[in-house]
Protein backbone atom coordinates (compact mmCIF):
# COMPACT_ATOMS: atom_id res chain seq x y z
CA UNK A 1 0.00 0.00 0.00
CA UNK A 2 1.09 3.50 -0.37
CA UNK A 3 3.52 4.87 2.10
CA UNK A 4 4.16 8.33 3.40
CA UNK A 5 7.58 9.03 5.09
CA UNK A 6 7.58 12.40 7.01
CA UNK A 7 10.99 13.36 9.24
CA UNK A 8 10.32 12.04 13.10
CA UNK A 9 11.72 15.39 14.17
CA UNK A 10 12.12 19.53 13.29
CA UNK A 11 13.56 21.92 15.77
CA UNK A 12 12.48 25.60 14.76
CA UNK A 13 13.58 29.01 16.70
CA UNK A 14 10.12 31.09 17.69
CA UNK A 15 9.55 33.44 14.50
CA UNK A 16 11.31 31.41 12.31
CA UNK A 17 9.75 29.52 9.55
CA UNK A 18 9.26 25.40 9.84
CA UNK A 19 8.81 23.03 6.87
CA UNK A 20 7.77 19.71 7.82
CA UNK A 21 8.01 17.65 4.76
CA UNK A 22 6.03 14.16 3.61
CA UNK A 23 7.37 11.59 1.17
CA UNK A 24 5.76 9.61 -1.01
CA UNK A 25 4.78 8.18 -4.85
CA UNK A 26 3.77 10.51 -6.85
CA UNK A 27 1.99 12.39 -4.32
CA UNK A 28 1.76 15.68 -6.37
CA UNK A 29 -1.14 13.56 -7.62
CA UNK A 30 -2.63 12.83 -4.39
CA UNK A 31 -4.66 15.32 -1.66
CA UNK A 32 -2.72 15.79 0.79
CA UNK A 33 -4.13 16.61 4.33
CA UNK A 34 -2.02 18.01 7.29
CA UNK A 35 -3.14 17.51 11.30
CA UNK A 36 -1.91 18.91 14.44
CA UNK A 37 -1.94 16.95 17.68
CA UNK A 38 -0.99 18.30 20.73
CA UNK A 39 -0.17 16.26 23.77
CA UNK A 40 -3.12 14.65 25.25
CA UNK A 41 -5.50 16.12 22.55
CA UNK A 42 -7.47 14.48 19.33
CA UNK A 43 -5.85 15.75 16.15
CA UNK A 44 -6.98 19.13 14.21
CA UNK A 45 -7.29 19.46 10.54
CA UNK A 46 -4.80 22.15 9.69
CA UNK A 47 -4.34 21.74 5.89
CA UNK A 48 -6.49 20.14 3.49
CA UNK A 49 -6.66 19.10 -0.38
CA UNK A 50 -2.56 20.46 -0.52
CA UNK A 51 -2.95 24.06 0.68
CA UNK A 52 -6.30 24.78 1.94
CA UNK A 53 -6.85 26.16 5.72
CA UNK A 54 -10.17 25.36 7.41
CA UNK A 55 -11.33 28.76 9.08
CA UNK A 56 -9.68 29.74 12.72
CA UNK A 57 -6.68 28.11 11.58
CA UNK A 58 -3.50 31.20 11.11
CA UNK A 59 -2.61 32.12 7.59
CA UNK A 60 0.77 31.36 9.49
CA UNK A 61 -0.19 27.59 8.31
CA UNK A 62 0.65 26.98 4.56
CA UNK A 63 0.88 23.54 2.59
CA UNK A 64 2.06 22.82 -1.26
CA UNK A 65 2.13 19.73 -3.12
CA UNK A 66 4.69 18.52 -5.75
CA UNK A 67 6.53 15.55 -7.19
CA UNK A 68 7.13 13.75 -4.85
CA UNK A 69 6.69 15.82 -1.78
CA UNK A 70 4.66 17.69 0.41
CA UNK A 71 4.73 20.33 2.69
CA UNK A 72 4.06 21.96 5.12
CA UNK A 73 5.31 25.01 6.22
CA UNK A 74 4.77 26.96 9.40
CA UNK A 75 5.94 30.87 9.22
CA UNK A 76 6.52 33.20 12.51
CA UNK A 77 6.68 29.90 14.37
CA UNK A 78 5.12 30.66 17.96
CA UNK A 79 5.84 27.97 21.26
CA UNK A 80 2.10 27.02 20.85
CA UNK A 81 3.16 25.61 17.71
CA UNK A 82 4.96 22.55 19.55
CA UNK A 83 3.23 19.64 18.72
CA UNK A 84 3.29 16.23 16.50
CA UNK A 85 2.14 16.73 12.73
CA UNK A 86 0.67 14.53 10.48
CA UNK A 87 0.04 14.15 6.21
CA UNK A 88 -2.62 12.01 5.14
CA UNK A 89 -3.83 10.80 1.83
CA UNK A 90 -6.72 8.38 0.09
CA UNK A 91 -4.70 5.27 -1.49
CA UNK A 92 -7.22 4.97 -4.12
CA UNK A 93 -5.53 1.25 -5.14
CA UNK A 94 -6.03 -0.12 -1.69
CA UNK A 95 -9.34 1.94 -0.91
CA UNK A 96 -7.61 2.82 2.47
CA UNK A 97 -6.62 6.43 4.45
CA UNK A 98 -2.78 6.44 5.31
CA UNK A 99 -1.17 8.95 7.73
CA UNK A 100 2.67 9.52 7.57
CA UNK A 101 4.43 8.32 10.83
CA UNK A 102 3.95 11.95 12.06
CA UNK A 103 6.84 14.87 12.76
CA UNK A 104 7.17 16.04 16.30
CA UNK A 105 7.76 19.89 15.94
CA UNK A 106 10.03 21.35 19.25
CA UNK A 107 9.94 25.35 19.19
CA UNK A 108 13.61 26.23 20.62
CA UNK B 1 -21.02 22.86 17.33
CA UNK B 2 -20.14 19.92 16.04
CA UNK B 3 -19.26 16.77 18.67
CA UNK B 4 -18.19 13.42 18.82
CA UNK B 5 -18.38 11.79 21.98
CA UNK B 6 -16.65 8.60 22.09
CA UNK B 7 -17.52 5.83 24.90
CA UNK B 8 -17.48 1.77 25.22
CA UNK B 9 -13.42 1.65 25.59
CA UNK B 10 -12.03 -0.67 28.76
CA UNK B 11 -9.90 -3.34 29.63
CA UNK B 12 -10.44 -6.63 27.29
CA UNK B 13 -8.30 -9.72 27.34
CA UNK B 14 -6.77 -10.91 24.14
CA UNK B 15 -9.60 -12.66 21.99
CA UNK B 16 -12.06 -10.88 23.83
CA UNK B 17 -14.85 -8.57 22.06
CA UNK B 18 -15.96 -4.86 22.39
CA UNK B 19 -17.88 -2.16 21.10
CA UNK B 20 -17.40 1.18 20.60
CA UNK B 21 -19.84 3.74 20.45
CA UNK B 22 -19.76 7.59 18.92
CA UNK B 23 -22.48 9.94 19.63
CA UNK B 24 -22.64 12.70 17.16
CA UNK B 25 -24.65 15.84 17.44
CA UNK B 26 -24.51 19.48 15.61
CA UNK B 27 -24.47 18.30 12.06
CA UNK B 28 -26.89 16.71 9.68
CA UNK B 29 -25.74 13.25 10.88
CA UNK B 30 -26.67 11.01 8.12
CA UNK B 31 -24.83 12.88 5.07
CA UNK B 32 -21.43 12.22 6.37
CA UNK B 33 -18.96 9.47 5.92
CA UNK B 34 -17.15 8.68 9.42
CA UNK B 35 -14.07 7.00 10.51
CA UNK B 36 -12.19 5.11 13.10
CA UNK B 37 -8.27 6.14 13.42
CA UNK B 38 -6.46 4.99 16.63
CA UNK B 39 -3.14 5.59 18.08
CA UNK B 40 -1.25 2.99 20.14
CA UNK B 41 0.22 4.53 23.20
CA UNK B 42 3.39 6.85 22.08
CA UNK B 43 2.42 6.22 18.32
CA UNK B 44 1.30 7.99 15.46
CA UNK B 45 -2.09 7.33 13.78
CA UNK B 46 -3.86 4.76 12.31
CA UNK B 47 -7.05 4.72 10.41
CA UNK B 48 -9.13 1.51 11.33
CA UNK B 49 -12.35 1.79 8.92
CA UNK B 50 -14.45 4.07 7.26
CA UNK B 51 -18.24 4.35 6.43
CA UNK B 52 -20.14 6.45 4.01
CA UNK B 53 -23.19 8.17 4.56
CA UNK B 54 -25.67 5.80 3.71
CA UNK B 55 -23.42 2.89 5.09
CA UNK B 56 -22.71 1.38 1.27
CA UNK B 57 -19.60 1.47 1.76
CA UNK B 58 -17.53 0.56 4.05
CA UNK B 59 -13.48 -0.33 4.09
CA UNK B 60 -10.90 -1.46 6.54
CA UNK B 61 -7.58 -1.35 7.50
CA UNK B 62 -5.36 -4.77 6.75
CA UNK B 63 -4.43 -5.18 10.10
CA UNK B 64 -8.15 -5.12 11.62
CA UNK B 65 -9.94 -6.48 8.43
CA UNK B 66 -12.07 -9.40 9.06
CA UNK B 67 -11.80 -8.51 12.70
CA UNK B 68 -13.77 -5.47 12.75
CA UNK B 69 -16.98 -4.28 12.15
CA UNK B 70 -18.14 -0.61 11.93
CA UNK B 71 -21.95 0.48 11.41
CA UNK B 72 -23.98 3.39 11.90
CA UNK B 73 -27.57 4.52 13.12
CA UNK B 74 -28.88 7.34 11.26
CA UNK B 75 -31.74 7.96 13.28
CA UNK B 76 -29.79 7.55 16.71
CA UNK B 77 -26.80 9.73 15.42
CA UNK B 78 -24.64 7.04 16.22
CA UNK B 79 -21.17 5.31 14.94
CA UNK B 80 -20.26 1.81 16.24
CA UNK B 81 -17.06 -0.28 15.85
CA UNK B 82 -17.51 -4.24 16.63
CA UNK B 83 -14.13 -5.16 17.88
CA UNK B 84 -13.71 -9.34 17.84
CA UNK B 85 -10.94 -11.57 18.31
CA UNK B 86 -8.89 -8.48 19.74
CA UNK B 87 -5.00 -8.78 20.11
CA UNK B 88 -2.60 -6.94 22.22
CA UNK B 89 -1.39 -4.59 19.68
CA UNK B 90 -5.03 -3.19 19.28
CA UNK B 91 -4.24 -1.50 22.55
CA UNK B 92 -4.71 2.20 21.83
CA UNK B 93 -6.80 5.08 22.19
CA UNK B 94 -9.92 4.99 19.26
CA UNK B 95 -10.67 8.50 17.86
CA UNK B 96 -14.22 8.90 15.37
CA UNK B 97 -13.84 11.37 12.90
CA UNK B 98 -16.30 13.09 10.43
CA UNK B 99 -15.48 13.41 6.92
CA UNK B 100 -15.51 16.70 5.69
CA UNK B 101 -17.84 15.92 2.72
CA UNK B 102 -20.13 13.01 1.88
CA UNK B 103 -19.52 13.08 -1.38
CA UNK B 104 -15.80 11.71 -1.90
CA UNK B 105 -13.63 9.59 -0.50
CA UNK B 106 -10.49 11.90 -0.51
CA UNK B 107 -11.66 14.82 1.52
CA UNK B 108 -10.23 15.00 5.02
CA UNK B 109 -11.22 14.44 8.52
CA UNK B 110 -12.47 17.69 9.78
CA UNK B 111 -13.81 16.89 13.38
CA UNK B 112 -12.00 14.59 15.61
CA UNK B 113 -13.83 13.07 19.10
CA UNK B 114 -11.65 13.22 22.33
CA UNK B 115 -11.11 9.50 21.91
CA UNK B 116 -11.77 6.49 24.03
CA UNK B 117 -8.98 4.02 25.43
CA UNK B 118 -9.18 0.10 24.59
CA UNK B 119 -6.72 -1.65 26.69
CA UNK B 120 -6.09 -5.26 25.75
CA UNK B 121 -4.57 -7.26 28.30
CA UNK B 122 -4.49 -10.61 30.19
Amino acid sequence: SYVLTQPPSVSVAPGKTARITCGGNKIGSENVHWYQQKPGQAPVLVIYFDSDRPSGIPERFSGSNSGNTATLTISRVEAGDEADYYCQVWDSSSDHRVFGGGTKLTVL
Amino acid sequence: EVQLVESGGGVVQPGGSLRLSCAASGFPFSSYSLNWVRQAPGKGLEWVSYIGYSSRAVHYADSVKGRFTISRDNAKNSLYLQMNSLRDEDTAVYYCARDRSGATVVTPMDYWGQGTLVTVSS
